[in-house]
């Protein structure tokens, strides 16, 4: 069974307006953090946002928030007042377990390619 | 502050030829990850470090890889003989230790990537 998965391959969204990007994961464990990262065009992997498993509340980081909904497995990316510069292809990730030790890895989905147009 | 450097940024190499890829991950970081990118198989861990040791080497493909980490601010992965596919983005990332005990907000470190090496085997 897929860890991580991302079900829109694509999205587009109108400059200047919200995008949520779904997410959902699979895990047993109680202790687990969730990741999204973006990767332009240029190829780097950028850090955007964390959830810990007990935090009550969203996170957020700026323009971005991650919808939470530990019932449901799932981990929404949400970014407000979309920008041109945030078109990119967009990661979810999981860590699970032990926060140290053979736990310490990540498990990416396979992605969503966000377009933000005019 | 500078992140996390890999070189060479490309290589294009032919069958059976040897490849190293280097990384030198943030400085003070406890951790090192080794990740493979394609289109088909998507973002792979292959292995990583903790403090130097290798913790988990089973996303390696086969004996043709192997990676080392002699000290804290250099690791190589090496591919011998090379194949065209092994040709793909590798990625290497480094990572602080937990914050805390717990997977609170504060609990743990993001992991940090470098820019990438574009592999190309011919």
């Amino acid at each position: 069974a897929q860890k991580i998965t991302q079900t829109q391959p694509g999205m587009f969204v109108q400059e200047k307006e919200a995008v949520t990007l779904d997410c959902t994961y699979d895990t047993s464990d109680q202790s687990y953090g969730l990741f999204w990262y973006k990767q332009p065009s240029s190829g780097e992997m950028i850090f955007l946002i964390y959830q810990g498993s007990y935090d009550e509340q969203n996170a957020t980081e700026g323009r971005y928030s991650l919808n939470f909904q530990k019932a449901r497995k799932s981990a929404n990316l949400v970014i407000s007042a979309s920008q041109l510069g945030d078109s990119a292809m967009y990661f979810c990730a999981m860590r699970e377990g032990s926060l140290t030790g053979t736990a310490s890895k990540l498990t990416f989905g396979t992605g969503t390619r966000l377009q933000v147009m005019l | 502050d500078a992140g996390v450097i890999q070189s060479p940024r490309h290589e294009v190499t032919e069958m059976g030829q040897e490849v190293t890829l280097r990384c030198k991950p943030i400085s003070g970081h406890d951790y090192l990850f080794w990740y493979r990118q394609t289109m088909m198989r998507g973002l792979e861990l292959l292995i990583y470090f903790n403090n130097n040791v290798p913790i988990d080497d089973s996303g390696m493909p086969e004996d043709r890889f192997s990676a080392k980490m002699p000290n804290a601010s250099f690791s190589t992965l090496k591919i011998q003989p090379s194949e065209p596919r092994d040709s793909a983005v590798y990625f290497c990332a480094s990572s602080l230790a937990s914050r805390s005990g717990t997977w609170s907000t504060s609990g743990a470190y993001e992991q940090y990537f470098g820019p990438g090496t574009r592999l190309t085997v011919t």
